[in-house]
């Protein structure tokens, strides 16, 4: 199993270029999520799915969209993008047991720079 | 007020110490407690899984819970240098599943120098 991979690993877009990062899973997980990590706070939600076709908005939400066509993939758009968006971005997928919680597996990250 | 804090460290320890890594919360529902280390230019990786207060051992690191201070560690017996990452606390109520997110720490950085 190659467990949660992301596409593609990095990335320089300039202001305003738009992109989409692709996250993999192949552990048949429902949840799906998508966070970035910047330097003193931590990683913080954009965006997640509890199953197929489903999105939900996270902390962080605003300029990014996302998709979820089919189960083992979680798309992240960036439309126009900005250099605050310069970040680390994680994709992480899990399955919650009934009464339990999300223990989430982590992807390698994308390392995305805008100018 | 965060929800979870957590010391950022950075913590550098002489090889073969005892570290003691900790969070604290604010919410009261959270049940299910995580700690995550991520190595650089890595993503996290789950470490160690509690639920509700106890401590939990599994090798050289032991994790506990006490729900009455909003309070958990994650210890590391003999440290090795390969212990040098980011750990991060994690935590959830039991609506995590539903809701689908856990609440994380900043994470600590940890470096055990040989």
């Amino acid at each position: 199993n190659a467990g949660v991979t992301q596409t593609p690993k990095f990335r320089v877009l300039k202001t305003g270029q738009s992109m989409t990062l692709l996250c993999a899973q192949d552990m048949n997980h429902e949840y799906m999520y998508w966070y970035r990590q910047d330097p003193g706070m931590g990683l913080r939600l954009i965006h997640y799915s509890v199953g197929e076709g489903t999105t939900a908005k996270g902390e962080v939400p605003d300029g990014y969209n996302v998709s979820r066509l089919k189960k083992q993939n979680f798309l992240l758009g960036l439309e126009s993008a900005a250099p605050s968006q310069t970040s680390v971005y994680f994709c992480a997928s899990s399955y919650p047991p009934v009464g339990g919680t999300d223990t989430q597996y982590f992807g390698p990250g994308t390392r995305l720079t805008v100018l | 007020q965060k929800e979870v804090e957590q010391d950022p460290g950075p913590l550098s320890v002489p090889e073969g110490a005892i570290v003691s890594l900790n969070c604290t919360y604010s919410n009261s529902a959270f049940q299910y407690f995580m700690w995550y280390r991520q190595y650089s230019r890595k993503g996290p990786e789950l470490l160690m899984y509690t639920y509700s207060s106890g401590n939990k051992e599994d090798g050289r690191f032991t994790a506990q819970v006490d729900k009455s201070s909003k309070y958990i560690s994650l210890f590391i017996r003999d440290s090795q240098p390969s212990d040098s990452a980011t750990y991060l606390c994690a935590m959830s109520d039991s609506q995590g599943g539903s809701q689908g997110n856990l609440i994380f720490g900043k994470g600590t950085k940890l470096s055990v120098k040989p």
